[in-house]
């Protein structure tokens, strides 16, 4: 059992320099979302979407897109890495948006170094 | 906003003894209320979830019990062993709006000692 599967493991940029973050899952689920993973800040949504075509924005956007093209895959993409986006990157679905009893599955994350 | 508060932001007992941890909600229009654990360098993996018309939900030797109206919510762990050592987070769902998506504590580092 897959469930969400998150690449790359960890990664160092360069300021300024661009990545996407991958994240997929293989339970049919509705829902994807991003997180960010401080210390001392618990952890905060950047993006999510809650089917296939739709995205929206969560509390910590700016620097970061989404597309979600199919229900399986939700690319997080940093467009120009600036130092502040140091931290650790945690994708996350559940069955349905609409189903607001349903537990939230994360993947293990991608921990982002940007110099 | 919702805020979501735990304290203490560290805990360590003795292998055996029963333990609590606490969450705290500043508004209580919510939808649920989940426990995770957090393993060093892992993701999170939820343990129980509260929906917000239960009092209380059990697995095993995790007991979660939800007060809305005073906006709190424990974790319970019975005989607790050196693999329940981790960070244990809450995160709470509210019912309108934006307030939709999960809004998490920073969590509680538990280290049981044998």
């Amino acid at each position: 059992n897959a469930g969400v599967t998150q690449t790359p493991k960890f990664q160092v940029l360069k300021t300024g320099q661009s990545m996407t973050l991958q994240c997929a899952q293989d339970m049919n689920h509705e829902y994807m979302s991003w997180y960010r993973q401080d210390p001392g800040m618990g952890l905060r949504l950047i993006h999510y979407s809650v089917g296939a075509g739709i995205t929206d924005q969560g509390e910590v956007p700016n620097g970061y897109n989404v597309s979600r093209s199919t229900t399986e895959d939700f690319p997080l993409r940093l467009l120009s890495a600036a130092p502040s986006q140091t931290s650790v990157y945690f994708c996350a679905s559940s069955y349905s948006a609409g189903h607001f009893n349903s537990p939230l599955h994360f993947g293990n994350g991608t921990r982002l170094t940007v110099t | 906003k919702q805020e979501v508060t735990q304290i203490p932001a560290a805990l360590s007992v003795p292998e055996g003894e029963n333990l609590v941890l606490n969450c705290s909600f500043t508004d209580s229009a919510i939808y649920n209320l989940q426990w995770f654990r957090q393993d060093p360098g892992k993701g999170l993996t939820s343990l129980l979830l509260i929906q917000s018309s239960q009092r209380e939900q059990t697995s095993g030797r995790l007991n979660a019990s939800l007060d809305k109206s005073s906006g709190r919510s424990t974790l319970y762990i019975a005989a607790s062993q050196p693999g329940d050592s981790a960070t244990y987070l809450c995160a709470v769902k509210g019912s309108s709006g934006s307030a939709r998506q999960l809004t998490f504590g920073s969590g509680t580092q538990l280290t049981v000692l044998p």
